[in-house]
């Protein structure tokens, strides 16, 4: 069964520092995969996305993923965090059964020390 | 802005009344998705449509019906709330017809049924 795994449930990081929040997907076929970010009661925002080609993907805001087959993962990563950057972060698997839904993680809420 | 726009945007219900939440689009998407939060479980799909009259269900469709009458329109009825059902939901567009696309979020509706 498709699957997303966030291992880290809240990550807390001092701004200026660096930034990784994991992800691991469990998916038979080619995936297409999605971080959202998402503030307080607020919507879902696309960071980015891949599903070909270069494998370490640039999106908005600062951030990069690099997909890694051989490891199932799809880990986002930022230099350097700001503290507007924190958020509830979310990885998400596209299924091309059920008219291409999205299969989500549990999320990683990040918290930003001045 | 995908022109998602979800209504209402709050509401507060009783058990076992009716409850139908709608989400408009203004950009002719043909896909539309209802999906529900809840802590811990990250997003997932209630419902989804491929079209006018096109609609199947998803992972946790009961309890739940859709129509969608018009391209514009995606509507989600609770028939008889139940307290599980007090959730954030969240409908969505896919911007094209790929698994691979996108998907838009709208700005949600946090119901809660007492």
């Amino acid at each position: 069964a498709q699957s997303v795994t966030q291992p880290d449930i809240h990550i807390t990081v001092s701004e200026g520092a660096s930034l990784e929040l994991r992800c691991n997907y469990s998916y038979g076929a080619t995936p297409y995969l999605f971080w959202y970010v998402q503030s307080p009661g607020q919507g879902l925002q696309l960071l980015l996305k891949y599903f070909s080609g270069d494998t370490l993907v640039q999106g908005i805001k600062g951030f990069e993923a690099e997909f890694k087959r051989s490891q199932s993962s799809f880990n986002l990563r930022k230099p350097s965090v700001h503290w507007s950057d924190a958020a509830e972060y979310f990885c998400a698997v596209g299924a091309d059964n059920q008219g291409g839904k999205l299969i989500f993680g549990q999320g990683t809420e990040l918290s930003v020390k001045p | 802005d995908a022109g998602i726009t979800q209504s209402p945007r709050h509401k507060v219900t009783e058990t076992g009344t009716p409850v139908t939440l709608r989400c408009h689009q203004t950009e002719n998407h043909r896909y539309m998705y209802w999906y529900r939060q809840d802590p811990g479980h990250g997003l997932r799909l209630i419902h989804y449509s491929y079209g006018v009259k096109d609609t199947d269900k998803g992972e946790v469709s009961d309890g739940y019906s859709v129509s969608r009458s018009k391209t514009e329109d995606f509507l989600l009825t609770l028939e008889s709330a139940t307290s599980s059902q007090t959730s954030v939901y969240f409908c969505a567009i896919r911007a094209g017809t790929g698994s691979y696309n996108e998907q838009f979020f709208g700005p949600g509706t946090r119901l809660t049924v007492l």
